[in-house]
């Protein structure tokens, strides 16, 4: 049972460089997010993807993009990576973007140098 | 603007009860969830209320106030294991989750 499979887990970056996240779900789940988490700070919605083919802003978009070819697929990539970006990223899932519980992937930690 | 409140560390002794509240402003209401994440590890789901009243799980309980905006998390018997960090998030009416920044649990033998 792997649920949601996130990689790298862990990640040093050169600034201005590219890098994708990768997060991977096996259950079938409609709706999949990222999310960024610093220290003293909420969870933020980077974007989202309510169903494969869709996608959508959340709350702190700028610098980075997304792509849902399909279900189980949810890439996330900083085209040019800058030091405010030095973060742990979460992917997560549900079963509808309309609530429901979210099932994270383990985290990706990401330093941009 | 949409916010969600809720202390940011708390100490209890093990085996005791404590209480982590969260108060909210959303626009628009569609649950409150409770998650708790352990230090270095992804946030896994505890609760979701949506009606008012408490639900009870085990020795974990959740209750909502919607006329108040203020939900709380109840841990009974505490253990070292509850020592973790717990989010509490409001699901506004566009479906998307307001979270808080968590309280940081802190448990003492």
């Amino acid at each position: 049972i792997a649920g949601i499979t996130q990689a790298p887990t862990s990640q040093i970056l050169a600034a201005g460089r590219r890098m994708t996240l990768r997060c991977t779900q096996d259950m079938r789940h409609n709706a999949m997010y990222w999310y960024r988490q610093d220290l003293g700070l909420g969870l933020r919605l980077i974007h989202y993807s309510n169903t494969a083919g869709t996608t959508g802003k959340g709350e702190v978009p700028d610098g980075y993009s997304v792509s849902r070819a399909n279900t189980d697929d949810f890439p996330l990539t900083l085209a040019s990576a800058v030091p405010s970006q030095t973060s742990v990223y979460f992917c997560a899932s549900s079963d509808s973007y309309e609530g429901g519980e979210l099932f994270f992937g383990e985290g990706s930690r990401l330093t941009v140098l | 603007g949409q916010n969600i409140d809720q202390p940011t560390e708390m100490t209890a002794t093990e085996g005791a009860i404590v209480q982590i509240n969260c108060t909210y402003q959303t626009s628009g209401f569609n649950g409150l969830f409770w998650y708790q994440q352990h230090a270095g590890e992804a946030p896994t789901f505890l609760s979701y209320n949506v009606l008012d009243g408490l639900e009870e799980k085990g020795r974990f309980s959740s209750f909502l106030s919607r006329s108040k905006g203020y939900s709380y998390l109840l841990l009974k018997e505490l253990q070292m294991k509850d020592s973790a960090s717990y989010l509490c998030a409001g699901l506004d009416s566009n479906y998307q989750l307001i979270w808080g920044a968590g309280t940081k649990l802190i448990i003492k033998p």
